[in-house]
């Protein structure tokens, strides 16, 4: 089976930046993901990362190690709009499925 | 705007009775996935259908079923509905091919169900 960690709750100073760290443990790993999902909204992409190393989105960067199983979601120049709960999602393995398995989620508080 | 669409919005039914979820896929997406997302459990994902054929199941219970029509919409049907079923359902879509445009998934608006 497949599971991930995540922190429950990460607590930050708009402007600072903010790493939420993921550990998973799955077979057939393919690929790592990021999304971001506010209150009473539905999930939105935000990242992938399917080969070692770091991935930027303008403030917005991922990290992963496959060897470590380990991935990390690095939000900088934080804004109240980050507020939000951060989920990473494992895709894993299956022709032609592409099926992902979320971690619990991050909720991101970022205060003045 | 993700260009998925879910219909209802909410639903409020008794324990016992069965009710269908719709979801409509982005244009052009072949792929629906069908996730359920509880405030104890997070999104756990239930079913996926690639253009009319299941593709992959996931902790999807029997008393859940899912259907993927030839316009490509699919519906979620859940029966002998029980207090635990309360949730958001989501519904998302992808499309198939190459690159990093196969690993996102377009999350619908989802459909609030409650059970009393």
């Amino acid at each position: 089976g497949q599971s991930l960690e995540q922190p429950s709750e990460v607590t930050a100073v708009e402007g600072a930046i903010v790493q939420i760290n993921c550990t998973y443990q799955t077979s057939g790993f393919y690929g790592l993901s990021w999304y971001q999902q506010h209150d009473g909204g539905a999930p939105t992409f935000l990242s992938y990362n399917g080969l070692d190393g770091l991935e930027e989105t303008g403030r917005f960067s991922s990290f992963l190690s496959r060897s470590d199983s380990y991935g990390y979601l690095l939000l900088q120049e934080l804004q109240m709009k980050d507020s939000a709960s951060y989920f990473c999602a494992v895709r894993s393995s299956g022709a032609g499925s592409y099926q992902l398995t979320f971690g619990k989620g991050t909720k991101l508080s970022v205060i003045p | 705007d993700s260009g998925v669409t879910q219909t209802p919005k909410h639903l409020i039914t008794a324990t016992g009775q069965r009710v269908t979820l719709r979801c409509s896929p982005r244009s052009g997406d072949l792929s629906v996935y069908w996730y359920q997302q509880s405030l104890d459990q997070g999104l756990q994902f239930l079913i996926q259908y690639y253009n009319g054929e299941e593709r992959a199941k996931g902790n999807i219970l029997e008393r859940f079923s899912a259907q993927q029509f030839p316009d490509l919409h699919s519906e979620l049907n859940l029966s002998s509905l029980e207090l635990g079923d309360s949730a958001l359902y989501f519904c998302a879509s992808s499309v198939e091919g190459t690159g990093t445009s196969i690993n996102e998934q377009f999350f619908g608006p989802g459909t609030r169900l409650t059970v009393l």
